[in-house]
């Protein structure tokens, strides 16, 4: 099993461009999260979904689009990237609400 | 607003010596907690998880959980610089469909 795969894993955008960071999973896992990490901080918990064709909002979701069309993808948009948006974004997934979570290798994304 | 707290740190140990790491959690409902360890740059990846009150060991890592007392410790005895790296304490809210909540991590240093 290849667990939860980011790509990319570096990217370099420009202020009000637009990027989907990707996100898969193949554990079979119905729960899947988006985290935003900034330097030297905790995990903020962007978006998560419990489902294929149901997503919930985080701590910090503005800014910031997700979609769950298969239970293995869980690709985040980012529409018009703003500076405050440079951060490191971890994909994790996991069986069930109060389960282990297991963390893909993160995106790191600077927005210039 | 349900919270996890943890020392920032940085906590500096000896080499050999035992480091103790703490987190306190806010929602008494709560019922899973979860260790977790992060190298710099890296993505967190699981030590422990403890559900029942009392201690857990793995190796030369013991999970300690009062849940009168909201606490739930993490020691690493033995210590070694292999282990420096940032602690991430989680909780589960026990409630279908929701997200753990992960405290901002204590950093760890261990020196040789």
């Amino acid at each position: 099993n290849a667990g939860v795969t980011q790509t990319p894993k570096f990217r370099i955008l420009k202020i009000g461009q637009s990027m989907t960071l990707q996100c898969t999973q193949d554990m079979n896992h119905n729960y899947m999260y988006w985290y935003r990490q900034d330097p030297g901080m905790g995990l903020k918990l962007i978006y998560y979904s419990v489902g294929a064709g149901i997503t919930d909002k985080g701590e910090v979701p503005n800014g910031y689009n997700v979609s769950r069309s298969t239970t293995e993808d869980f690709p985040l948009r980012l529409e018009l990237a703003a500076p405050s948006q440079t951060s490191v974004y971890f994909c994790a997934s996991s069986h069930g609400t109060d389960n282990e979570q297991f963390f893909g290798p993160g995106t790191r994304l600077t927005v210039l | 607003q349900k919270e996890v707290e943890q020392n920032s740190g940085p906590l500096s140990v000896p080499e050999g010596a035992i480091a103790s790491l703490n987190c306190t959690y806010s929602d008494r409902g709560s019922q899973s907690f979860f260790w977790y360890r992060q190298y710099s740059g890296k993505s967190p990846e699981l030590i422990m998880f403890i559900y029942s009150n009392g201690d857990k060991e793995d190796g030369r890592f013991t999970a300690q959980l009062n849940k009168a007392s909201q606490y739930v410790s993490l020691l690493i005895r033995d210590s070694q610089p292999s282990d420096s790296a940032t602690y991430l304490c989680a909780v589960g809210q026990n409630q279908a469909g929701t997200a753990l909540i992960f405290g901002k991590g204590t950093t760890l240093s261990v020196s040789s």
